[in-house]
């Protein structure tokens, strides 16, 4: 089947630096690749889509300088948390569609110090 | 997008079958119904998909009226691997822009 992975897993940075989040489609190619945040004891929130060559489009609410998203290739979609701080600690989840089907990543566990 | 109500959440035994419902009045003409499964600390897993009646694979079988406003995930003889949270999504297939819901954590018992 169809598989997504995220790098890291988990990362612990300090307040202020900036993270990149990797999701790649492991054995297919997708165009189109999705960010989601999710909090504990919550569901998944739709951060932004992600299209390759062109922009990602962002959800209501969350701020595109802050959550860099580029989709340089079928394979590949980076999620770049700029300046982070205490609040944007959370698990943030990718997910790809591929034939009509959305496959999700395993997730990465941001902690921001 | 249709809206999605479920269970917040849900308790059962280790062997009973169990039933999650969920609401979607405003689904539209070309949505189907997907559930995905959640652990925490892991993405969603997706376990079945239907657009009308039934539909049953190898983990689950989804019911789905005629008039589309409900659906039920039904989980035969849980064990306590299953406790995890259950995401009824309303949609076209691809995940076109999927909204998640609230989903429904369910708990299973020795």
């Amino acid at each position: 089947g169809a598989v997504v992975s995220q790098h890291p897993s988990r990362v612990i940075c300090k307040s202020g630096t900036s993270v990149k989040i990797e999701c790649r489609s492991l054995d297919f190619q997708a165009t189109t690749m999705f960010w989601y945040r999710q909090f504990p004891k919550q569901s998944l929130m739709l951060m932004a889509t992600s299209n390759e060559g062109s922009k990602a489009t962002y959800e209501q609410g969350v701020e595109k300088d802050k959550f860099l998203i580029n989709h340089a290739s079928l394979t590949l979609s980076t999620l770049t948390v700029t300046s982070a701080h205490p609040e944007d600690s959370s698990f943030y989840i990718c997910s790809a569609r591929y034939l009509n089907e959305q496959f999700f990543g395993p997730g990465t566990r941001l902690t921001v110090l | 997008l249709a809206k999605t109500t479920q269970p917040i959440s849900m308790d059962s035994y280790e062997g009973q079958e169990v039933n999650i419902t969920c609401s979607h009045n405003n689904i539209a003409t070309n949505d189907y119904i997907t559930w995905y499964q959640q652990f925490p600390s892991q993405g969603p897993r997706f376990i079945i998909q239907g657009y009308k009646t039934k539909v049953t694979n190898e983990v689950a079988s989804l019911f789905i009226p005629a008039d589309r406003k409900s659906s039920t995930l039904s989980l035969p003889r849980v064990s306590l691997s299953d406790t995890a949270v259950y995401y009824c999504l309303v949609g076209l297939t691809g995940g076109f822009k999927t909204i998640f819901g609230a989903g429904t954590r369910l708990f299973v018992k020795a």
